[in-house]
């Protein structure tokens, strides 16, 4: 079955600079890759998702590009702001249902 | 506006006294979903429903079920809480069981059990 890494844990960014979050999927056969912000207290939301046709994706100041070859994708946020404060989580899909990454505790210092 | 909606938000039982938790929806989607998200932890799917068809995850203990009574409602009972068991319950809807479409969650029912 699909088993997805996701790393790391946690990540500290200065206000206005880049992060990226990495997962990693074992089943070559996943076709759609989905990532969710939950902030604290709150429930996951779906922020943005790419299907396998695609290499890359983007959304104002979100992004997710993805490797199928190493059987990889990354969230990128730029120009990171107060409010990206939150837990991250990417998804896989693992027999017909989302199989969710550890999570990733994004901080914004000021 | 169309959501998924969730009842209690705050649910507190005593050990070994089964609670029932709800989810309704009003987005008419096929899937309907229960996951625990314990602290600091990613949400594990416990059973979902694709119309009325039920699919229990291998690792889901049996102190834990599910009805669906129509497409709009679907409940979690919990036969015998345990410590372990106080966790935010999480519901969740698609429209489709193959994973290219979204989950839609609720508020979350946070169960606390003394």
């Amino acid at each position: 079955g699909e088993n997805v890494e996701q790393h790391p844990s946690t990540l500290s960014v200065q206000e206005g600079d880049s992060a990226v979050i990495k997962c990693t999927y074992s089943d070559s056969a996943s076709n759609y890759f989905p990532w969710y912000k939950q902030e604290l207290g709150k429930r996951p939301q779906l922020i943005i998702d790419i299907r396998s046709n695609v290499g890359e994706k983007k959304d104002q100041r979100i992004a997710v590009t993805l490797n199928k070859t190493a059987k990889h994708f990354s969230l990128h946020i730029t120009e990171t702001q107060p409010e990206d404060s939150a837990v991250y989580f990417c998804a896989g899909l693992g027999a017909s249902k989302i199989i969710f990454g550890s999570g990733t505790r994004l901080s914004i210092r000021p | 506006d169309a959501m998924v909606i969730q009842n209690p938000r705050y649910q507190v039982t005593q050990f070994g006294k089964p609670v029932t938790l709800s989810c309704s929806q009003t987005l008419n989607h096929n899937v309907m979903y229960w996951y625990q998200q314990k602290s600091s932890q990613a949400p594990k799917l416990l059973f979902h429903y694709y119309d009325k068809d039920f699919n229990n995850e291998a690792d889901t203990p049996d102190n834990f079920q599910s009805r669906r009574p129509n497409t709009s409602f679907c409940f979690l009972d919990i036969r015998s809480p345990g410590l372990g068991d106080a966790a935010m319950y999480l519901c969740a809807t698609s429209r489709e069981t193959s994973g290219r479409a979204s989950l839609y969650f609720g508020p979350g029912t946070r169960l606390t059990v003394t």
